[in-house]
């Protein structure tokens, strides 16, 4: 079962601009984590945040993390074309070993 | 070597025969995973392997069934699947942290790019 909900589903902007995603959760959490997948291809890890942590920054992204919410957004800064993506949230629960996604969010970036 | 290779690319077989996915990573990790993702879904996860012992198995049809033979390999047997099982299957690998507090933490996962399965 999906453990994150991202909003919105889809996201389209041009190049220069930023993209914010956003995703709820349900459960107490060790960590969330954003992951972004290319059409049809594997997914690759962009930022790892822990329960204990609020904010945490890597180039262009910027991820925030309210517990007391149970959310996260990540934002995407100074968009580029190749950005265009399905970004999803993972989370791994406090009590269990695994990671559940998000449904996560299509972002174009249209140049 | 940063990489989670996965063989065949891409692969078509019908309801009666007996395939194999394999995947392979040579980072150290020994949490091996896979995953099963439809089209414009999340990845779901179907197995987990950590220490090469199957730890999760997240109710999954026996006509899948996982093989662990070594830290580094990680294999999916596939017999009599449906056509409903034809989706993108993902392999991914983690470090398995041991903390002193809560048990064991699983790090950021790293994926191979997949299997397309079909099955006609």
């Amino acid at each position: 079962s999906q453990q994150g909900e991202e909003d919105p589903q889809a996201l389209s902007i041009q190049e220069g601009e930023n993209a914010t995603m956003n995703c709820s959760y349900k459960t107490s959490i060790n960590n969330l984590q954003w992951y972004r997948q290319n059409s049809g291809r594997g997914l690759v890890h962009l930022i790892l945040i822990r329960s204990n942590e609020r904010e945490k920054h890597s180039g262009r992204l910027r991820v925030t993390l309210d517990t007391s919410k149970k959310s996260s957004s990540l934002l995407i800064t100074a968009s580029r074309a190749a950005d265009t993506a399905s970004y999803f949230c993972a989370t791994e629960p406090y009590n269990n070993n695994d990671m559940r996604f998000g449904a996560g969010t299509r972002l174009t970036v249209k140049p | 070597d940063t990489e989670v290779t996965q063989t065949p690319k891409h692969l078509v077989m019908g309801m009666t025969n007996k395939k194999s996915l394999k995947c392979e990573q040579h980072m150290g990790h020994r949490a091996m995973y896979w995953y099963k993702q439809k089209a414009k879904k999340p990845p779901e996860l179907m197995f987990v392997y950590s220490y090469e012992k199957l730890s999760i198995n997240e109710s999954v049809p026996s006509r899948f069934s996982p093989e662990c033979p070594n830290s580094s390999l990680l294999n999916l047997h596939l017999h009599a699947l449906q056509p409903e099982d034809s989706a993108l299957y993902l392999c991914a690998s983690s470090q398995v942290s041991v903390t002193g507090t809560s048990g064991r933490k699983i790090s950021e996962q790293y994926f191979g790019p997949g299997t397309r399965l079909t099955v006609t």
